[in-house]
């Protein structure tokens, strides 16, 4: 049974370009969060898809959007990419919309901004 | 508003218990949950408790809940060099919709 998988795992963008990660939920589950981490912070909360809409979203800007595709798969699209979008990009996935017992993350895809 | 607070750095020997600590502000949070993250990778969950239990045992993890303080302990029993990692507490919010918010990681260092 695989879990959440991501790619890519590394890349390196320069500043003002645009940038896709990708993401497969583990499966049965069907709604996919994305998360970015900064060097020595815990992770925070970008944004939430489920039955292919946004559902919910943190405190990030515009430049930051998704997609979720009919088999639940997502992708994360940032544009201008600024230094500060340097991180770890992490996916996770749930069922049903809800949270519970059931939130696994990926291993991430690791975005340098140069 | 929602906020998680960990310290930020533990160090025990090996074969000795680790006890890490939590405090979180949304006292309507429904599940609150422990990550582990090695170096270099994701999140790995290792155990969540529900808001109406006091504790959780799961082999060596016991996880102890305080909903009158917001208080949330991890503890590790019989720890192992393999544990050195960064332990993450995070809350759901009252919503239970799976969204996070997470503290910023106590390290843990496990000395031979």
């Amino acid at each position: 049974d695989a879990g959440v998988t991501q790619s890519p795992t590394h890349l390196i963008k320069t500043r003002g370009q645009q940038v896709t990660l990708r993401c497969s939920p583990k499966s049965g589950h069907d709604t996919v969060s994305w998360y970015q981490q900064a060097l020595g912070q815990g992770p925070q909360f970008i944004f939430q898809y489920y039955e292919e809409e946004e559902r919910q979203r943190g405190n990030f800007p515009d430049r930051f959007s998704g997609h979720q595709f009919p088999n639940y798969s997502s992708e994360l699209n940032v544009n201008a990419l600024l230094l500060g979008d340097s991180a770890l990009y992490l996916c996770a996935s749930t069922t049903g919309g809800f949270g519970g017992n059931t939130i696994y993350f990926g291993e991430g895809s690791w975005l340098t901004v140069v | 508003g929602e906020d998680v607070e960990q310290s930020l750095f533990l160090s025990v020997r090996e074969g000795d218990s680790s006890v890490i600590n939590c405090t979180y502000t949304d006292s309507s949070s429904t599940y609150l949950y422990w990550y582990k993250q090695e170096p270099g990778a994701g999140l790995q969950l290792l155990t969540y408790i529900f808001s109406n239990m006091d504790m959780k045992q799961d082999q060596r993890l016991t996880v102890l809940l305080n909903k009158k303080d917001k208080h949330l302990s991890l503890r590790i029993a019989d720890t192992q060099t393999g544990d050195s990692a960064i332990y993450f507490c995070a809350e759901s919010g009252s919503s239970n919709t799976g969204k996070l918010i997470f503290g910023q990681g106590t390290t843990l260092q496990v000395k031979p």
